[in-house]
Order: C-alpha cells, then sequence, then structure tokens
C-alpha cells in the first residue's frame, strides 16, 4: 500500500517563493506527481518526476528524492492565480494510473 | 477536440432516487477512469476501463455500476442513492495505462448532493 503526507493548508504572500512537501511511504514506488486543482475545477498536471533531483518548469520546479521517499513543489514569483490545491500523488512499481495514490491535497492561499 | 466532458455539471438527488453520470472524451483514448473527491480525502478510484467493453473495480467500486460500451463514452451508475455519495466526481482518460508523464487527462467534474 501507499501513505502520502501533505499539509492542509499553506498561506504565501504574492511575489514571493512558497515549497510544499509531500512524503511518502510505499510498497513500490515508480513516480510522483504534482497536480494543480483551483476551486471548482479539475486537476491539472504540473509534473512527473521519476528521477533523483530537481525539474524546473517555468516558475514551477519539482523535486525528488526516491531514498527519503520525499517530494517538494516549489513555486517562485508567486501570483494570486496561484491559489488552488497542490495534489501529491504517487505512482507505483507495477500498473498503471488505476494503482496512482493521490494525498489529500495542499490547499495554497496567497494574499497581497 | 473537446477533450473530456461530463454530464451534468451539478445534480441533486434523494436518497434512493437512481441516475447515471456520463463521460465522453475524443482523443481515441484506451483507458478510463472514475475518481470521487471528498474533503479530507484525496481523489479515489471508483472504477476504470482498459478498453472498449471491459471495467474494473477500483478503490471505493461499493453502490456504484459502469459501463463502457463505446470507446468514447464511460458511464457511472448509482442505483440507489445514498448520502454518503455526496461527492465531486470526476472522469479521466488517458491513451495507454503506463504512467509515463502527462497522458491522463480530467474532466471538468460533476458536483452530486444526495439528501
Amino acid at each position: 500500500g501507499q501513505n502520502i503526507d501533505q499539509p492542509t493548508e499553506m498561506t504565501a504572500t504574492e511575489g514571493a517563493i512558497v515549497q510544499i512537501n509531500c512524503t511518502y511511504q510505499t510498497s513500490g514506488f515508480n513516480g510522483l506527481f504534482w497536480y494543480q486543482q483551483h476551486a471548482g475545477e479539475a486537476p491539472t498536471f504540473l509534473s512527473y518526476n521519476v528521477l533523483d533531483g530537481l525539474e524546473e518548469k517555468g516558475r514551477f520546479s519539482s523535486f525528488l528524492s526516491r531514498s527519503k521517499g520525499y517530494s517538494y513543489l516549489l513555486l517562485k514569483e508567486l501570483q494570486m492565480k496561484d491559489s488552488a490545491s497542490y495534489l501529491c500523488a504517487v505512482s507505483p512499481k507495477s500498473g498503471g494510473y488505476q494503482k496512482v495514490t493521490f494525498g489529500t491535497g495542499t490547499k495554497l492561499q496567497v494574499i497581497p | 477536440n473537446a477533450g473530456v466532458t461530463q454530464t451534468p455539471k451539478f445534480r441533486v438527488l434523494k436518497t434512493g432516487q437512481s441516475m447515471t453520470l456520463l463521460c465522453a472524451q475524443d482523443m481515441n483514448h484506451e483507458y478510463m477512469y472514475w475518481y470521487r473527491q471528498d474533503p479530507g480525502m484525496g481523489l479515489r478510484l471508483i472504477h476504470y476501463s482498459v478498453g472498449e467493453g471491459t471495467t474494473a473495480k477500483g478503490e471505493v467500486p461499493d453502490g456504484y455500476n459502469v459501463s463502457r460500451l463505446k470507446k468514447q463514452n464511460f458511464l457511472l451508475g448509482l442505483e440507489s442513492a445514498a448520502p454518503s455519495q455526496t461527492s465531486v466526481y470526476f472522469c479521466a482518460s488517458s491513451p495507454l495505462g503506463g504512467t509515463t508523464s502527462d497522458t491522463q487527462y480530467f474532466g471538468p467534474g460533476t458536483r452530486l448532493t444526495v439528501l
């Protein structure tokens, strides 16, 4: 089975940097997803990390440490539109999307 | 392309009523999924399909049935709705089952309330 832990809520200031952490325990691991979900909308893909290290995509970066069961999503130059929930999801070694386990999400509020 | 669409967007049911949620995708994807999302619970898989005519149970299948008669459509049925089924339902599709990257697409969701 898989167990995923991420903070429930975070608040950050417009223009600042925020780091959203995700820890996981799994019997088999392939990769880790990050999704953004605005209130009342569908999740949208941000990143998928398979290898250790940092991957950067514009203002968003995602880090993975397989040995520590740890990932974080880094958002730079925060904008008001970044207020959303951020979902961490773990993909196991065997099986496809039907085996992916989602965390409960971190609700980020960006304040002026 | 419309991507993944869901019908209806909102619905209120009384306990014991039945309804069907429709998911349609125009991307010729083989795999389709139904999830529910509840506060503090994260997305949980209800049922999924690996191709036309096939269905399989996910993590929380009880109280739901599904059908995939056409490749582009995946129907989720509630035969006798219960208040515990109040939730937001998301449909998704993917071309293959493997998790390689950005290949799972979600619909806009259906907000269901059971009184």
